[in-house]
């Protein structure tokens, strides 16, 4: 079974704290993503990669930046949390874009 | 920002109901369209990939369309249930992005 696997299911944060959200999958998936997820506007794309170091701004990137040092590996980083990040974070991985994609258990945030 | 719109936002159905959802994509630079099902305390599960225009695919009572030349997809469930109750998702991929709508909520009431 495919297993894409966030660090943290709840997560508290302070205003201008660097927040680390982690993501591995374990299938050697090309293409990794991360999203938002808030009430009424479903899942905004926030960053994607599609190979080891290549990383591309998806809708949101504001305030937000990611980091893929490994194939298995890519994390989303709050340089400086703030309130209206309070959300849940969605990762997932594809192999290619023909393929179904696969999602981690999601990381919901609050910065407070 | 490409605009990837599901319609309608929520639908409530009788058990036994068919029902369909709409999403329509950017009919220009198209990849593959997929579908995914998004329950409750749930991580989304796919559905369905779609890559060709005229696809038709199906999975027990649930099937699904794509016309890639005029930018939509629909989605179609026979003889809803009650555990057909989640969050319908279309993602639209261009290239190595991809690209959801917002969800059609569908409740089925017994």
């Amino acid at each position: 079974d495919v297993k894409v696997t966030q660090s943290s299911r709840y997560l508290v944060k302070r205003t201008g704290e660097k927040v680390f959200l982690e993501c591995v999958q374990d299938m050697d998936h090309e293409n990794m993503f991360w999203y938002r997820q808030d009430p009424g506007l479903g899942l905004r794309l926030i960053y994607f990669s599609y190979d080891v170091k290549m990383k591309e701004k998806g809708d949101i990137p504001e305030g937000y930046s990611v980091s893929r040092e490994k194939k298995e590996r890519f994390s989303l980083i709050l340089e400086s949390a703030s309130t209206n990040q309070t959300s849940m974070y969605l990762c997932a991985s594809s192999l290619g874009q023909g393929s179904e994609a696969f999602f981690g258990q999601g990381t919901r945030l609050t910065v407070v | 920002i490409l605009n990837v719109e599901q319609s309608p936002q929520s639908l409530h159905v009788q058990e036994g109901d068919s029902t369909n959802f709409t999403c329509s994509f950017p009919s220009s630079n198209f990849y593959a369209l997929h579908w995914y099902r998004w329950e409750t305390a749930k991580s989304p599960e796919a559905l369905f990939v779609m890559t060709l225009n005229g696809d038709e695919k199906k999975k027990g009572r649930i099937s699904a369309t794509l016309n890639t030349k005029e930018g939509y997809s629909y989605l179609y469930i026979k003889g809803s249930q009650p555990e057909d109750s989640a969050t319908y998702l279309c993602a639209f991929r261009e290239n190595n992005d991809m690209r959801f709508g917002a969800g059609t909520r569908l409740t089925v009431k017994p």
